[in-house]
């Protein structure tokens, strides 16, 4: 079964710095996406970046990038020019193009200091 | 408020029994998803529908059942429940079809309790 795991249960950034939050998953299968949700306290789970796994270049939306090693199953976000928005809950997640199961990671929650 | 409502908020029943969630996505979203959440386990996926037919299922055990009706709204129904079945279940909508290719609303939970 796929699993995903988040080591850093808690980060803190200074605002404007770079932060780097972990991610690693277990699995068999070669076709499958990842995902990095932000989860703030209105629990909406908002979608930050997405990662499909037959492309090898690093998937970038603004001021949020990964770096995506898949023979080391290791996808991690990197958030530059930290925001106060940024604070937040951040789950990795990993959904498999066979059956649609969407494994979430336990969390990391991220503290941006002003 | 992320327009998602569930309910009821709490619920408290004992080993053995069925109960029924209840979900409301938010206006104009097709796709309702099911989550449970525990300390042990962390967020769980456990099933998606769309537009009334199921989508994709995850870690949803064979006691537990879901549905969407025709006015989007959907039903988890959990059976012969058991201690570890105690945890907070999330209903979540999005837009689209496609699971994680959209932002998901989560709904405030409910809260289950099996003693």
């Amino acid at each position: 079964a796929q699993t995903v795991t988040q080591s850093q249960p808690e980060m803190s950034v200074q605002e404007a710095e770079t932060v780097t939050l972990s991610c690693t998953y277990d699995t068999s299968e070669s076709d499958y996406y990842l995902f990095w949700y932000k989860q703030p306290p209105s629990r909406q789970m908002i979608l930050v970046i997405r990662q499909e796994a037959y492309k090898q270049q690093n998937a970038t939306e603004n001021r949020f990038s990964v770096n995506f090693q898949k023979a080391a199953k290791s996808f991690s976000l990197k958030i530059s020019d930290s925001q106060l928005g940024d604070a937040a809950m951040y789950f990795c997640a990993y959904r498999s193009n066979n059956n649609n199961d969407m494994r979430f990671g336990a969390g990391t929650r991220l503290t941006v200091k002003p | 408020d992320s327009g998602v409502t569930q309910t009821p908020k709490h619920l408290i029943t004992a080993t053995g029994q069925r109960v029924t969630l209840r979900c409301s996505p938010r206006s104009g979203d097709l796709s309702v998803y099911w989550y449970q959440q525990s300390l042990d386990q962390g967020l769980q996926f456990l099933i998606q529908y769309y537009n009334g037919e199921e989508r994709a299922k995850g870690n949803i055990l064979e006691r537990f059942s879901a549905q969407q009706f025709p006015d989007l709204h959907s039903e988890l129904n959990l059976s012969s429940l058991e201690l570890g079945d105690s945890a907070l279940y999330f209903c979540a909508s999005s837009v689209g079809r496609e699971q994680g290719a959209y932002t998901q609303y989560f709904g405030p939970g409910t809260r289950l309790t099996v003693l």
